[in-house]
């Protein structure tokens, strides 16, 4: 079935590092994939998606690149400010479905 | 605008009781509707999703089911609550035509069993 991977938090930063969160996936078709973004206190919206291999998408300063040939949709941002922290979870949605599949969510902390 | 709203925002129950959480959407027509379980260190994990009235999948077997009654009402309950039951509980729509892969979720519902 599918399943999506992703690094186990919390990752803590200073702020302007460079963050990568990195994400890998299983499909049995061609699935789009996903990065919601859940703030404290505030429920999961939508950040980020790309639907095919080799697009880009983008948000807030946020990039992910599907790879297909390394299953792979790691998020990054140049420069974290302290409002990025939040807990940040990659989702793929298979050919023919209409659910998303979560991974496990990575808690991202940025210190001033 | 479309909102989703979603209710008891917290619950305790002791083990064996039953459990009704609802979630009703609005501002939209024939949304794909889910239910998510939110457990620590686990993610998201899909319980069920439905396409239509009457219409519910089962992602996994367990104690919960699903209900939906009218086009924008989604029901979550168990007649006898286990302790694992315990966790946060978020609904979400998205739209049934176009379905992007975008969900729309609810503030959630946190659910103690004791």
């Amino acid at each position: 079935g599918d399943s999506v991977t992703q690094m186990e938090g919390p990752v803590t930063l200073s702020e302007e590092a460079f963050l990568t969160i990195n994400c890998t996936y299983t499909a049995t078709g061609y699935p789009s994939l996903f990065w919601y973004v859940q703030y404290p206190g505030e429920g999961l919206q939508l950040l980020l998606k790309a639907t095919k291999a080799d697009d880009k998408g983008s948000n807030k300063g946020f990039e992910a690149t599907y790879r297909k040939e390394t299953t792979s949709f790691h998020l990054e941002k140049g420069s974290v400010q302290v409002s990025d922290s939040a807990v940040y979870f990659c989702a793929l949605m298979d050919t023919g479905r209409r659910a998303l599949t979560f991974g496990s969510g990575t808690r991202l902390q940025v210190q001033p | 605008s479309q909102t989703i709203h979603q209710w008891p925002a917290t619950l305790v129950q002791p083990v064996g009781s039953p459990l009704s959480l609802e979630c009703t959407v609005e501002g939209t027509s024939n949304p794909n509707l889910y239910w998510y379980r939110q457990a620590a260190g686990r993610g998201l994990q899909l319980l069920f999703y439905s396409v239509g009235i009457g219409q519910i999948s089962s992602e996994v077997p367990q104690n919960l089911s699903a209900s939906r009654p009218q086009d924008r009402q989604f029901i979550l309950s168990s007649k006898k609550l286990l302790l694992s039951d315990s966790g946060f509980y978020l609904c979400a729509w998205s739209a049934g035509t176009t379905n992007t892969g975008e969900l729309f979720f609810g503030e959630g519902s946190r659910l103690t069993v004791l």
